[in-house]
């Protein structure tokens, strides 16, 4: 049972360079999110995609962009990488965006810019 | 806008030792409440959801209550073990004009069993 499957589980960047964190999920999720986690902020919400074809702004979207690909995978860019970007990126996913929505964590992606 | 709290930050217990671990919120309109274990390095593990309209959930060995009008949450762990060492989160689903996708996330609870 893969469930929520991210890659790269870690990257070191230089200030400047771009990325991509890719997810998928097997669960035929229809929503999709990317949280980032920092010490003392707690999980903060970047983008979401509520349903394939739809993206929406979180809490703390600048310098991100995403794409959702299909149903299984929502991926999350980075331009122009900052050191305030250093992170441990998460990707969730639950049935549906609604009231009822269970949400389900895959393992992390762990990003330094130096 | 929605806080959620968690107290303590931090707790060690001694094994076999019942325990509680507390969330409280800043608004009580909410669809459910999701607690979630983080091991260290790893992601969320969801253990529980309490929809609005419920009082309690219990998975084994783990019971979570909800009183939404007082904005609290309990989630009490019993006969505790090392295994049960983590980082405890809860989190709000709030009921938003705009839909409800923006979860709110407690800081957590950093549960120690000592054996």
């Amino acid at each position: 049972n893969a469930g929520v499957t991210q890659t790269p589980k870690f990257q070191v960047l230089k200030t400047g360079q771009s990325m991509t964190l890719q997810c998928a999920q097997d669960m035929n999720h229809n929503s999709m999110y990317w949280y980032r986690q920092d010490p003392g902020m707690g999980l903060r919400l970047i983008y979401y995609s509520a349903s394939e074809g739809t993206t929406d702004k979180g809490e703390v979207p600048n310098g991100y962009n995403v794409s959702r690909l299909n149903k299984r995978e929502f991926s999350l860019r980075l331009e122009s990488a900052a050191p305030s970007q250093t992170s441990v990126y998460f990707c969730a996913s639950s049935k549906d965006s609604f009231s009822t929505g269970e949400l389900f964590f895959g393992e992390g992606s762990r990003l330094t810019v130096l | 806008k929605q806080e959620v709290t968690q107290i303590p930050a931090a707790l060690s217990v001694p094994e076999g030792e019942n325990l509680v671990l507390n969330c409280s919120f800043t608004d009580s309109a909410i669809y459910n409440l999701q607690w979630f274990r983080q091991d260290p390095g790893k992601g969320l593990t969801s253990l529980l959801l309490i929809q609005s309209s419920q009082r309690e959930q219990t998975s084994g060995r783990l019971n979570a209550s909800l009183d939404k009008s007082s904005g609290r949450s309990t989630l009490y762990i019993a006969a505790s073990q090392p295994g049960d060492s983590a980082t405890y989160l809860c989190a709000v689903r709030p009921v938003a004009r705009a839909g409800s996708y923006q979860l709110t996330f407690g800081k957590g609870t950093k549960l120690s069993v000592i054996p």
